[in-house]
């Protein structure tokens, strides 16, 4: 079982549309939870960073952590053509661990359609 | 502009015939890492620097090396590539203590034949 666990989709959705993308854990000493958005042939941008729980909004972008349900979320309202790319969730246990190595989910192919 | 800089971007090559691929990073930031991304692997560190002449191993570490000479530099080598290095590697780094906030590079396809 892998440790991080995401949809890979395809997911596509109509302009405007809310968007959910969604990851799982199996480890619950995961501290640091992080969305990445990444364009065809580019590397991750950093979207969205939460430690521990709770809930982040950021414009159109709204990022879940629920620690007691192993899951986290990320939300995008409104969403556009431009969102169109893979969103790869990430965690780590804290900063030390090697380094603070992320581990990544798969990634979720995103495409909004005009 | 703050950006982590990788070279070359795409490169094919032959078996055994060794290769570097640069990183560079203009935000002084200590951590620097390089990753590679496969078909449903998803993201695999290889090695990281916690600082200059720092470097430990990741979790794919097997037929790689790097060095940490400088702050800014953190080359990725492959002293005898294989086909099963086949990949897209990314290079990123970070400021101690800024959280895990990990920036990464543009990426570099690696092919070998």
């Amino acid at each position: 079982q892998k440790e991080v666990e995401q949809d890979p989709g395809p997911l596509s959705v109509p302009e405007g549309a809310i968007v959910s993308l969604n990851c799982t854990y199996s480890n619950s000493a995961f501290q640091y939870f992080m969305w990445y958005r990444q364009y065809s042939r580019k590397g991750p941008e950093l979207l969205m960073y939460t430690y521990s729980s709770g809930n982040k909004e950021d414009g159109r972008f709204t990022a879940q952590v629920d620690k007691s349900s192993k899951y986290i979320s990320l939300f995008i309202r409104d969403s556009q053509p431009s969102d169109s790319a893979t969103y790869l969730c990430a965690m780590s246990l804290n900063l030390y661990n090697q380094g603070g190595k992320l581990i990544f989910g798969q990634g979720t192919e995103l495409s909004v359609k005009p | 502009e703050a950006q982590v800089t990788q070279n070359p971007r795409y490169l094919i090559t032959v078996t055994g015939k060794k290769l570097t691929v640069t990183c560079s990073q203009n935000m002084n930031h200590e951590y620097m890492s390089w990753y590679r991304q496969d078909p449903g692997l998803g993201l695999r560190q290889i090695y990281y620097s916690m600082n200059v002449e720092v470097t430990d191993k990741g979790d794919v570490p097997e037929g790689y090396k790097v060095s940490r000479k400088e702050k800014r530099n953190f080359p990725l080598i492959l002293e005898s590539p294989s086909p099963n290095q086949t990949s897209l590697y990314f290079c990123a780094s970070r400021r101690t203590g800024a959280g895990n906030t990990i920036y990464f590079g543009e990426g570099s396809w690696l092919t070998v034949v």
